[in-house]
């Protein structure tokens, strides 16, 4: 069974960074991309980046550079996202989701994803 | 970036009755577009790719249809466990961007 477990809940001071994790099981992590995405009580969902689990190789929405740094550790299957210089607009439960791939292509829709991670910046 | 308009933003439905929702891309997005379910509390729930493609394990009571800039979501036969958001995704173009979200509820 594939799964995603994200770390927890997190409280933040603005100004202050923090470093999320996903580790995974029950697939080949290094053959996958993992997305990181963000989502804000009544607003759209937004796409932060993905990485590739096999050579760490990213790609940003532009919105997020700057704020977002995605690595993976291939030897315990685990993505992580750092977000820095934060502030309350930060505040929001971040997810990952591994990218879906059928054996031949990938597709840039999401199959699996983490519980997510509630994210709140205050002082 | 490709903007994704979904309505409605919520609806109210029967047991057994079929819904449709609906997302308007700004541009043509070529049928890179995907369908989610997300119930309250819980992770979003891929439900179509590529504007037609079912995903696997997902009931044959949902489907979409659409090209060019305009694309739908149909339930039938609407059943209890599909009270949930659903919402659109574009992925025909950096960076994927969603819609809104469509709540559904029960009549």
């Amino acid at each position: 069974e594939v799964q995603l477990q994200q770390s927890g809940a997190e409280l933040v001071k603005p100004g202050a960074s923090v470093k999320l994790s996903c580790k995974t099981s029950g697939y080949t992590f290094s053959n996958y991309y993992m997305s990181w995405l963000k989502q804000m009580p009544g607003q759209n969902i937004e796409w932060i980046g993905n990485i590739y689990g096999g050579n760490g190789g990213t790609g940003y929405n532009q919105k997020f550079k700057g704020k977002a740094t995605l690595t993976v550790d291939k030897s315990s299957s685990t993505a992580y996202m750092d977000l820095s210089s934060l502030t309350s607009e930060d505040s929001a439960v971040y997810f990952c989701a591994r990218v879906y791939y059928d054996g031949t292509y990938y597709y840039g829709v999401m199959d699996a994803w983490g519980q997510g991670a509630s994210v709140t910046v205050s002082s | 970036d490709i903007q994704m308009t979904q309505s409605p933003a919520s609806l109210s439905a029967s047991l057994g009755e079929t819904v449709t929702i609906e997302c308007r891309a700004s541009e043509d997005i070529y049928n890179g577009l995907a369908w989610y379910q997300q119930k309250p509390g819980k992770s979003p729930q891929l439900l179509i790719y590529n504007a037609n493609s079912l995903h696997t394990g997902v009931p044959s009571r949902f489907s979409g249809s659409g090209s060019g800039t305009q694309y739908s979501l149909k339930i039938n036969s609407l059943q209890s466990e599909d009270v949930a958001s659903y919402f659109c995704q574009q992925y025909y173009d950096y960076p994927d961007t969603f819609g809104a979200g469509t709540k559904l509820e029960l009549k």
